[in-house]
């Protein structure tokens, strides 16, 4: 399948800190992109979904403030965590997606685990 | 490193059951997830199943997990057009990390 990287793979930073995540897809244009957090031993929680060239849509309880997406390219979304506190340690995860043939598939990236001391 | 392979694609006609395979590698995978794509939305969580489990049903959806073949399954009894999509598997291990398969799209033929 097609690859999505994420960038860093893991950022330990001080609380009050910005952290900045970023996701690129390296062989497909990603008209679309989504970013997830994850809980320690539950299931991925859609945050945002973002559209090349337009503001991301939030869903509910995520506090865009909080979380700053850019989607500037066809290649690149970044996930920008403005000052993290401990509560806001997790794993992210982006996904891709993209038109590959006749069919839109979607890609994850490796995820990025967030520690805030 | 980790690895969940699904088959890409899968055609049944309304009222048939369909059934979704994924294969995983890492065996220290504590949950196995099932979730559901539609059409330019993000990830549905369908069900999910716990690695000491062999079964779970919930509804039309019946998830069967062979933790020695390293085999998870997903059957939907009497498929509609509605469940049309891509459906994803996901493990996620004991260290919390999580690894999805590349997705089964699903058509459901009238």
């Amino acid at each position: 399948g097609a690859v999505v990287s994420q960038h860093p793979s893991r950022v330990i930073c001080k609380s009050g800190t910005s952290v900045k995540i970023e996701c690129r897809s390296l062989d497909f244009q990603a008209t679309t992109m989504f970013w997830y957090r994850q809980f320690p031993k539950q299931s991925l929680m859609l945050m945002a979904t973002s559209n090349e060239g337009s503001k991301a849509t939030y869903e509910q309880g995520v506090e865009k403030d909080k979380f700053l997406i850019n989607h500037a390219s066809l290649t690149l979304s970044t996930l920008t965590v403005t000052s993290a506190h401990p509560e806001d340690s997790s794993f992210y995860i982006c996904s891709a997606s993209g038109t590959s043939g006749n069919t839109d598939t979607q890609y994850f990236g490796p995820g990025t685990r967030l520690t805030v001391l | 490193g980790e690895d969940v392979e699904q088959s890409l694609f899968l055609s049944v006609r309304e009222g048939d059951s369909s059934v979704i395979n994924c294969t995983y590698t890492d065996s220290s995978s504590t949950y196995l997830y099932w979730y559901k794509q539609e059409p330019g939305a993000g990830l549905q969580l369908l069900t999910y199943i716990f690695s000491n489990m062999d079964m779970k049903q919930d509804q039309r959806l019946t998830v069967l997990l062979n933790k020695k073949d390293k085999h998870l399954s997903l059957r939907i009894a009497d498929t509609q057009t509605g469940d049309s999509a891509i459906y994803f598997c996901a493990e996620i291990t004991n260290a919390g990390k999580s690894t999805f398969g590349d997705g089964t799209t699903l058509t459901v033929k009238p």
